[in-house]
């Protein structure tokens, strides 16, 4: 079973279009994150929820916007998408919101915009 | 060496040698520092995390030395595997901190 799971794997969309994507953790945790890994590999925190509250906004454009629908869920969606939104997305989770507990991340979502 | 278009530094070694990985971190507060591994295509994955209260941690094949005087942490891999390739990060975080702050990263390659 995969532990944490995202939707789509890969996302290709022309600039201003309106796109979402999805995560779920099969592992019980309480918190959730969403990371951006730019074509350099330099991975980010963006945000953070706990048990269906924003805990973490790392100054990120509010053309993104999370939503947390369950603890086991957290889905991006992003508006009017820019070519600087090319990245790949990552979920992840952990069973509290401190960064002593280990985080366990989907696989991607890489995110094309034309 | 460094991978052109990444930008990022790349270690190569062969089959059966030890690979040592280094980073640099920021922040002097730091007290918590994690390891983790990224396959091609896939994930990071937890390899190993040190506090700052140690200065050395052994793992399965990895060890984590921290010198917190120079702020550096190094990763040692005993006798690298081909499926050790990856892009590597070291991370780190602070007493009460809840987010992680990943350094640059750097690729092994695994020569057989």
């Amino acid at each position: 079973d995969t532990a944490v799971s995202q939707t789509p794997k890969y996302l290709v969309t022309q600039m201003g279009n309106d796109k979402s994507i999805k995560c779920e953790q099969n592992l019980g945790h309480d918190t959730m994150y969403w990371y951006k890994q730019d074509s350099k590999k330099f991975l980010k925190i963006m945000f953070s929820y706990n048990n269906k509250e924003l805990i973490i906004n790392e100054t990120v454009p509010n053309r993104f916007s999370p939503k947390s629908p369950d603890k086991a869920h957290l889905n991006l969606h992003i508006n009017s998408l820019e070519l600087g939104d090319s990245a790949v997305y990552f979920c992840a989770s952990s069973q509290r919101p401190v960064a002593y507990d280990e985080q366990f991340f989907g696989p991607g979502t890489r995110l094309t915009v034309l | 060496g460094e991978s052109v278009g990444l930008h990022l530094p790349t270690l190569s070694v062969q089959e059966g040698d030890n690979s040592i990985i280094n980073c640099a971190y920021s922040n002097s507060a730091s007290d918590y520092f994690i390891w983790y591994k990224q396959e091609s295509g896939k994930g990071p994955q937890f390899i190993i995390d040190i506090r700052s209260n140690m200065d050395k941690r052994q793992g399965q094949r990895v060890t984590v030395l921290l010198n917190k005087t120079v702020k550096h942490l190094s990763l040692q891999i005993a006798a690298t595997q081909p499926g050790d390739s990856a892009v590597y990060f070291c991370a780190e975080t602070w007493e009460y901190g809840n987010k992680l702050v990943f350094g640059a990263g750097t690729i092994l390659r695994v020569k057989s």
